[in-house]
């Protein structure tokens, strides 16, 4: 099964950090742990993604647990423009993304 | 700028009149992909081309052709269109190859709605 597990929303404050969860708990150990977000009436846009180690870029860090059953995205400051839905997708098989569900990212003013 | 385009962005049409969407891409990436966005279904994918003469299918082929003729373009074939493929469809494309290792870029979306 090539799904992850992800809350259907989250609620933050802007300006404050937030920790995006997620479970992928049959996680082959060549899967890469992809994450996207998707602003309303666009594209999915790239954030970040990572393997084994926990991995940091200047949009977000990524988490990843030990066990690699899990991981998290990490906003350091959460803006009014990272309202989103933000997937989790194990890249699996190669040549494929498949996405779930998402969880919808509220900000908060 | 780096980017992938779709034209049209929106098109609507009549159940089996032959469409092609096509998708462009000026970063000379290897890989490029179909994906439908559907209310509740989320975003599933069509086709994948690992690159120039080289498709295979996704998730939900059905009722879709591709053709990667050159590297930069990957156009969306609906043969004879039903109601069931009105849908958001995105074109996405990666530097590699092996896509799950890498980032993807997606264009815009192309709304399309078959009656």
């Amino acid at each position: 099964d090539a799904k992850t597990t992800q809350p259907n929303s989250m609620e933050s404050n802007e300006e404050e950090p937030v920790h995006l969860p997620c479970n992928h708990s049959t996680i082959s150990g060549t899967d890469y742990i992809h994450w996207y977000r998707q602003l309303p009436s666009q594209g999915p846009e790239y954030v970040i993604h990572g393997l084994t180690s926990n991995v940091n870029n200047r949009m977000a860090s990524l988490a990843i647990a030990e066990d690699r059953k899990s991981s998290t995205l990490i906003l350091h400051r959460a803006t009014l423009r990272d309202a989103a839905v933000y997937y989790c997708i194990r890249g699996n098989a190669g040549n494929m993304l498949t996405f779930g569900g998402g969880t919808r990212l509220m900000v908060k003013p | 700028e780096a980017q992938v385009t779709q034209n049209p962005r929106y098109l609507i049409t009549v159940t089996g009149k032959k469409l092609t969407v096509t998708c462009s891409q000026n970063m000379n990436h290897e890989y490029m992909s179909w994906y439908r966005q559907d209310p509740g279904l989320g975003l599933r994918q069509i086709y994948y081309s690992m690159n120039v003469e080289v498709t295979d299918k996704g998730d939900v082929p059905e009722g879709y052709k591709v053709s990667r003729k050159e590297k930069r373009n990957f156009p969306l074939i609906l043969e004879s269109p039903s109601p069931n493929q009105t849908s958001l469809y995105f074109c996405a494309s990666s530097s590699q190859g092996e896509a799950s290792k890498y980032e993807q870029y997606f264009g815009p979306g192309t709304r399309l709605t078959v009656t």
